[in-house]
C-alpha cells in the first residue's frame, strides 16, 4: 500500500530535550515535505526536500532540522524543543517534475507534539 | 505574495442541505488549485484539483470551479451527509516546484 508514515503519532516532552520525528514514503518520490498546523493558520512548511541531500527552508524553518539521507526518509529533528513548537505536524510527498503542475501530495497521519 | 482565504468555520448542516465553502486566492502567474480534506484524526487527502482557469474538480460529489476572473474557487455539494464531516482546506500551487499554500481550514460538521 502506498503511504507516508510518521512516527511517533503523539509525543508530549519538555522544553530543551532533543526530539525526532521520522517521515517515511514508499512510493520513490523525490519531493518530500513538513509543515506544522496551527488552529486559525492552516499548514505551514516548515522545510522541504526536492532529493537525497537537496533541503531548503520553508515559511517556517526558525528552531528546526532536517536531513535526506536515503530517498525515502526524511526526519525533523528539535535540537531544542521550546512550548511554541506544540503543534500538529505533517510529512508529504510527490514526484517532482519540472513543468508538470498539480501532482498530488500525499500526507502523513500527523504527529501531535506537546512540549511542556 | 501568495495567499489563500477561506470562509471561517465551523459550518453546522443538517444532512441533505447544500454545502458552499468559499475560497478566493491571491497569487502571481496561473496556480493550480486544490481542496484538500481532513478527516478526524487522520492526515490530509486530496478532494480535487484543478489546473487552468474555467477547469472543474468533482469528486464524491464535492465540486469546485476555477474562476480566474475572481480569483475563486469555492468548494460545493449539492447533499451532504454526515460522513463528509471533517476539516477542509483550499490550497495553492505557484511557481517551480510543489510548494502548497493552505487557507487556515473549515471545519464542517453534517448533523443527522
Amino acid at each position: 500500500e502506498a503511504q507516508v508514515t510518521q512516527n511517533p503519532r503523539y509525543l508530549i516532552t519538555v522544553t530543551g530535550k532533543k526530539l525526532t520525528v521520522t517521515c517515511s514514503q514508499n512510493m520513490n518520490h523525490e519531493y518530500m515535505s513538513w509543515y506544522r498546523q496551527d488552529p486559525g493558520l492552516g499548514l505551514r512548511q516548515i522545510y522541504y526536500s526536492m532529493n537525497v541531500e537537496v533541503t531548503d527552508k520553508g515559511d517556517v524553518p526558525e528552531g528546526y532540522k532536517v536531513s535526506r539521507k536515503e530517498k525515502r526518509n526524511f526526519p525533523l529533528i528539535l535540537e531544542s524543543p521550546s512550548p511554541n513548537q506544540t503543534s500538529l505536524y505533517f510529512c508529504a510527498s510527490s514526484f517532482l517534475v519540472r513543468g508538470r503542475r498539480g501532482d498530488e501530495q500525499f500526507f502523513g497521519p500527523g504527529t501531535r507534539l506537546t512540549v511542556l | 505574495g501568495n495567499s489563500v482565504t477561506q470562509m471561517e468555520g465551523p459550518v453546522t448542516l443538517s444532512e441533505e442541505a447544500f454545502l458552499t465553502i468559499n475560497c478566493t486566492y491571491t497569487a502571481t502567474g496561473y496556480p493550480s488549485l486544490f481542496w484538500y480534506v481532513q478527516y478526524p484524526g487522520e492526515g490530509l487527502q486530496l478532494l480535487l484539483k484543478a489546473t487552468k482557469a474555467d477547469d472543474k474538480g468533482s469528486n464524491k460529489g464535492f465540486e469546485a470551479t476555477y474562476r480566474k476572473e475572481t480569483t475563486s474557487f469555492h468548494l460545493e455539494k449539492g447533499s451532504v451527509q454526515v460522513s463528509d464531516s471533517a476539516v477542509y482546506f483550499c490550497a495553492l500551487l505557484s511557481g517551480g516546484y510543489n510548494k502548497l499554500i493552505f487557507g487556515a481550514g473549515t471545519r464542517l460538521a453534517v448533523h443527522p
